[in-house]
């Protein structure tokens, strides 16, 4: 059925440093990826998404890449800082419109 | 421009009893979305409301059902309420145009004991 994967469960890196968050999906008819960042007691926030026609798309810091062959996708944070720790979601547009979101990456920003 | 929002914030049910969650959607917004989120685990998609009436669902019991009001507003309803029923339930809402971009609500945490 539809699927979507993510790794690492759990993320720790230094002010400053990049992370990376990897994801896989099994739709091949997904063709809208978004990213949802989640703190605390809030809903999730979406704060960037690529479409299937884009190979990668860059906001400020924030960078998604899109492998559509291979069925992979990944978000790229740049000088973390702080309040980048929180939890991230990568999610696939399946066939009939429906958004599967991966299990979640929990980002912890040393300071 | 209000966002989505959710109500009650917080809810403490037993075991059997019935729960209506509610959700505004965002200002001009037409598609309302309804997730279920355990603890330490992605949304799950539980289903959708466009005018009115339920679009797509997902793999959840007959016991949860939706509806949505002409004002685009909507409610989840949980009967026969079971512990495993305990999570952040979240609303999201869209155009039907680009469904897929969807706005969260804060959600809105069922304690089941």
């Amino acid at each position: 059925g539809e699927n979507v994967e993510q790794h690492p469960s759990t993320l720790s890196v230094q002010e400053g440093d990049s992370a990376v968050i990897k994801c896989t999906y099994s739709d091949s008819a997904s063709n809208y990826f978004p990213w949802y960042k989640q703190e605390l007691g809030k809903g999730p926030q979406l704060i960037i998404d690529i479409r299937s026609n884009v190979g990668e798309k860059k906001d400020q810091r924030i960078a998604v890449t899109l492998n559509k062959t291979a069925k992979h996708f990944s978000l790229h944070i740049t000088e973390t800082q702080p309040e980048d720790s929180a939890v991230y979601f990568c999610a696939a547009e399946t066939s009939y419109d429906k958004v599967i979101f991966g299990p979640g990456t929990s980002l912890s920003v040393i300071p | 421009d209000a966002g989505v929002t959710q109500s009650p914030t917080h809810l403490i049910k037993t075991r059997g009893q019935q729960v209506t969650l509610r959700c505004s959607p965002k200002s001009g917004h037409d598609t309302v979305s309804w997730y279920q989120q355990a603890l330490g685990q992605g949304p799950q998609f539980i289903f959708q409301y466009y005018e009115e009436e339920e679009r797509q669902r997902g793999n959840f019991p007959d016991r949860f059902s939706g509806h949505q009001f002409p004002n685009y507003s909507s409610e989840l309803n949980v009967n026969a309420l079971l512990l495993g029923d305990s999570a952040l339930y979240l609303c999201a809402s869209s155009l039907l145009s680009t469904t897929y971009e969807q706005y969260f609500g804060p959600g809105t945490r069922l304690t089941v004991t």
